[in-house]
């Protein structure tokens, strides 16, 4: 069974700091995308990488793949506020099926 | 363009009872997949539709049912309903189902409590 680890679990920070978040596992995925979910919404997609080592950029958040193709991370520069929300990463599986992180809940301070 | 509709977006039903819920995808799109989120397990997948025929199948029990419609529309069922049933109910739709995987179009989910 291909599981996604993410940590951390909780997140509370002041607005103006930096965060990384991290989305592990011990299986390989074909590519890997990054969702934030607010309150009362759907996620909605932030990136997709698909590349082992591939960085992306958007905006204050870069994303990276790594080289295994068996973990990410998220990284966001001076957080603020609409920051706020949950940070879902999710795997595709070698039988096409998209599976979920439990998420890292992130609240940015004003 | 219209974006994923679900209805409805709220229901209270008792444990015994059986529900469904419908799920519009965005116009064009033929992959509607289903998730059940709730705050101890996060997102879990219950199963993928393309083109009427069920293509994954998460690890949920019989109780829970799904079908596509010709129109890409889907339904999910859950029958004799549980009080671990109660959670957020999201539907996702696509337009590619090859990898790597597109976009997931998510719904606003129907809330669903059992009691």
């Amino acid at each position: 069974t291909q599981l996604l680890e993410q940590s951390p679990q909780f997140l509370s920070i002041q607005e103006g700091e930096n965060l990384t978040v991290y989305c592990n596992s011990s299986s390989v995925f074909s590519s890997l995308q990054w969702y934030r979910q607010e309150p009362g919404e759907g996620p909605v997609l932030l990136v997709t990488v698909v590349t082992g080592g591939e960085v992306k950029k958007l905006k204050r958040l870069t994303f990276q793949f790594g080289d295994a193709r068996k973990d990410s991370s998220l990284h966001i520069t001076a957080a603020q506020p609409g920051d706020t929300g949950l940070y879902l990463c999710a795997g595709e599986t070698s039988y096409d099926k998209v599976i979920f992180g439990p998420g890292t809940s992130l609240s940015v301070i004003p | 363009k219209a974006g994923v509709t679900q209805t409805p977006r709220y229901l209270i039903k008792t444990r015994g009872q059986q529900v469904t819920l419908s799920c519009s995808p965005i116009s064009g799109h033929r992959s509607v997949s289903w998730y059940q989120q709730t705050p101890g397990q996060g997102l879990q997948f219950l199963f993928e539709y393309f083109s009427e025929t069920q293509r994954n199948k998460g690890n949920f029990p019989g109780r829970f049912s799904g079908r596509q419609f010709s129109n890409s529309r889907s339904e999910m069922n859950v029958s004799t309903l549980e009080l671990g049933d109660s959670a957020l109910y999201l539907c996702a739709s696509s337009y590619w189902t090859k990898q790597p995987s597109g976009e997931l179009f998510f719904g606003e989910g129907s809330r669903l409590t059992v009691l």
